[in-house]
């Protein structure tokens, strides 16, 4: 079956430090993938994508990585703040206007 | 000037009732959606309208039916309503005819917290 990310884990950081989210997909024919950020009370909020020809990507203080051999995708987070505390969501697609959404890691940010 | 708006945010009803979501997004987009996410999070796509075509539905109980009116609004309505059914609702628009960053970005709304008792 279809399935993106693991079960919701939560990841607990210190302000300042580089925050590291992890996500594993399933579908090898997945070209896209996306990452969202979804703050409490609110709806997820594009952040960044990459294309499956691309291996890296990065964004204002954000960096993502995709290894395509073992089907991984991760989130770097520079100088975490208080502010990026929030769910992460790795999102892929194969074509087409289907997105699918992995589970999603909760980020704490200690202050 | 919200790009996308849900209405309402809260709905409390019993089970059994029949009740619409309403989503409006002010972005031009032409593709609009319906997702569900349960109380672990877990976000799951439900309908899609590409220009007031549907485009993708999942596998819903038929008694949600989307309508799409404009290119502009998605509207979800949900009949004999069930505990099952309690979550958060979001809409969500993008834009279609594009390359895949503008397609596969999309913008949700607030989202809707349905409580079925």
């Amino acid at each position: 079956g279809e399935s993106v990310g693991l079960h919701l884990p939560t990841l607990s950081v210190q302000e300042g430090d580089n925050s590291i989210i992890n996500c594993a997909y399933s579908n090898s024919a997945s070209d896209y993938f996306i990452w969202y950020k979804q703050e409490s009370g609110k709806g997820p909020q594009f952040i960044i994508d990459i294309r499956s020809n691309m291996d890296k990507r990065q964004g204002q203080r954000v960096t993502v990585l995709l290894n395509k051999t073992v089907k991984h995708l991760s989130l770097q987070i520079a100088a975490t703040q208080p502010g990026d505390s929030a769910v992460y969501f790795c999102a892929e697609n194969t074509g087409g206007f289907k997105t699918i959404f992995g589970a999603g890691t909760r980020l704490f940010v200690k202050a | 000037d919200t790009a996308v708006s849900q209405t309402p945010k809260y709905l409390v009803t019993q089970m059994g009732n029949d009740k619409s979501i309403k989503c409006e997004q002010n972005l031009g987009h032409d593709t609009m959606y319906w997702y569900k996410q349960d109380s672990k999070k877990f976000l799951k796509i439900m309908f899609s309208y590409n220009n007031k075509e549907l485009i993708i539905n999942e596998t819903v109980p038929n008694r949600f039916s989307p309508k799409s009116p404009d290119k502009a609004h998605l509207n979800l309505h949900i009949n004999s309503l069930e505990l099952g059914d309690s979550a958060v609702y979001f809409c969500a628009s993008s834009q279609g005819e594009a390359g895949a960053h503008l397609r596969l970005t999309q913008y949700f709304g607030p989202g809707t917290r349905l409580t079925v008792l």
